[in-house]
């Protein structure tokens, strides 16, 4: 367990529509990072907050948006759902920002959109 | 992002040792060396991490050679649960993680 929690584990929804994917970082980590990982597209870096700010961003679609709260927990939204959002999204925190420390992630929320 | 390359896959004998070799020609002074590794229906997982010596934890040891344009994860002793994909990321100041196609570690019984 990495102490890395993400909820929901699995969403089922529908084209068009708008969910939220909530992610708790382990305690104290100041960092959370979000990936999205398709078969054919890998594991891709979307956005990181750094103790609530943005802090680096990657692929990630204007659709598709996250924040991190005070109290350290994030969101990441995915509005107007295609069908080729469906991924598994995958929540890391860190306990500092930097390359020279560890990231821990969670085991993901399955995103299937119909 | 500097790059690293890796091979598609590699097997393995159980209890024998495994080097996962990475090559990263355009390393920079700052990048740091990491490996992670995603079992199946996993979230990846930290493995280890270094600068320019070589490390050693509980789970494996990194090999960074001396001009640092390639390092090699060794797992001493191979077993079944270590199947998996292993990456090879550089990180620098910018933060970001960011995973390649990785080797896919087969592990023979």
């Amino acid at each position: 367990d990495s102490g890395v929690t993400q909820t929901p584990k699995h969403l089922i929804t529908a084209t068009g529509q708008r969910v939220t994917l909530r992610c708790s970082p382990r305690s104290g980590d100041l960092s959370v990072y979000w990936y999205q990982q398709s078969l054919d597209q890998g594991l891709q870096f979307l956005i990181q907050y750094y103790n609530g700010e943005e802090r680096a961003k990657g692929n990630i679609l204007e659709r598709f948006s996250a924040q991190q709260f005070p109290d350290l927990h994030s969101e990441l939204n995915l509005s107007s759902l295609e069908l080729g959002d469906s991924a598994l999204y995958f929540c890391a925190s860190s306990p500092r920002g930097g390359p020279n420390t560890e990231a821990f992630f969670g085991q993901g929320t399955r995103l299937t959109v119909v | 992002d500097a790059k690293t390359t890796q091979p598609n896959s590699m097997e393995s004998n159980e209890e024998e040792p495994v080097h996962l070799p990475c090559n990263h020609s355009t390393i920079s002074g700052t990048d740091y060396i990491h490996w992670y590794r995603q079992l199946p229906s996993q979230g990846p997982e930290y493995v280890i991490h270094g600068l320019t010596s070589n490390v050693n934890n509980r789970m494996a040891s990194l090999a960074i050679a001396e001009d640092r344009k390639s390092s090699t994860l060794i797992l001493h002793r191979a077993t079944l649960r270590d199947a998996a994909v292993y990456y090879c990321i550089l990180r620098n100041r910018d933060d970001k993680i960011i995973f390649g196609k990785g080797t896919r570690l087969h592990i023979l019984p």
